[in-house]
């Protein structure tokens, strides 16, 4: 059965401390992995997709990294601003149509 | 970056009335839309696939009777919650695919709270 567990569940950041979330997946072949932002009481925004192991995509403070089993999330330098939900999602190799198979994400505080 | 909009942001009903709620791309054609809910401090939940011109396909549990979701067009996808309990209140929540590409993006989401 294809499925996605991010970890940690929530997690406490200081300003300026960097981390990592993860995203661990099995699927039945990846057709891609999907990274997105959550904020409360709103709709996911995209952030990044990965297609193959050794993928890396960056933007602002984020920085996302895909291997065959996982994806990390790395966060460098956050600010308060970097707080909201952190999606993963995989889409299983098919038609381009498939539905995205969701973890339940990390909550990402950020305090200064 | 592509833009979906969704309408009603927030609505509130009376248990036994229909509420529907639209979806659309605005910068682009979706040839596919689906149509999430979420629970409070739990991820999506895929309810139906709809693509343009056809039939939606619906998740196992989720009943298509009370559910009437329509893709009349390229841009526009609707999702009717008939004779709504308060069992269906949550936050809805659709998305559409880029015709060619993967990327889904999502919309702002609908609150629906039924009395």
């Amino acid at each position: 059965e294809d499925q996605v567990t991010q970890s940690p569940e929530a997690l406490r950041l200081q300003e300026g401390e960097s981390s990592s979330l993860n995203c661990s997946y099995t699927v039945s072949g990846l057709r891609g992995l999907f990274w997105y932002r959550q904020d409360p009481g709103k709709g996911p925004e995209f952030l990044f997709t990965l297609y193959s192991a050794g993928e890396e995509k960056e933007k602002e403070r984020l920085k996302a990294t895909l291997t065959k089993k996982e994806s990390f999330l790395h966060i460098t330098a956050p600010k308060p601003e970097d707080s909201a939900t952190y999606l993963c999602a995989v889409q299983a190799a098919g038609q381009a149509g498939t539905a995205l198979i969701f973890g339940k994400g990390t909550t990402l505080s950020v305090s200064s | 970056g592509a833009v979906v909009s969704q309408h009603p942001s927030r609505v509130i009903c009376k248990s036994g009335t229909s509420v529907k709620i639209e979806c659309r791309s605005l910068d682009f054609q979706a040839t596919t839309m689906f149509w999430y809910r979420q629970f409070p401090k739990q991820s999506l939940m895929l309810m139906a696939t709809s693509n343009e011109g056809s039939k939606a396909t619906y998740e196992q549990g989720v009943e298509k009777d009370k559910f009437l979701i329509n893709h009349a067009s390229l841009t526009l996808s609707t999702l009717t919650v008939t004779s709504a309990h308060p069992e269906d209140s949550s936050f809805y929540i659709c998305s559409a695919r880029d015709h060619g590409l993967d990327t889904q993006y999502f919309g702002p989401g609908t609150r629906l709270t039924v009395l």
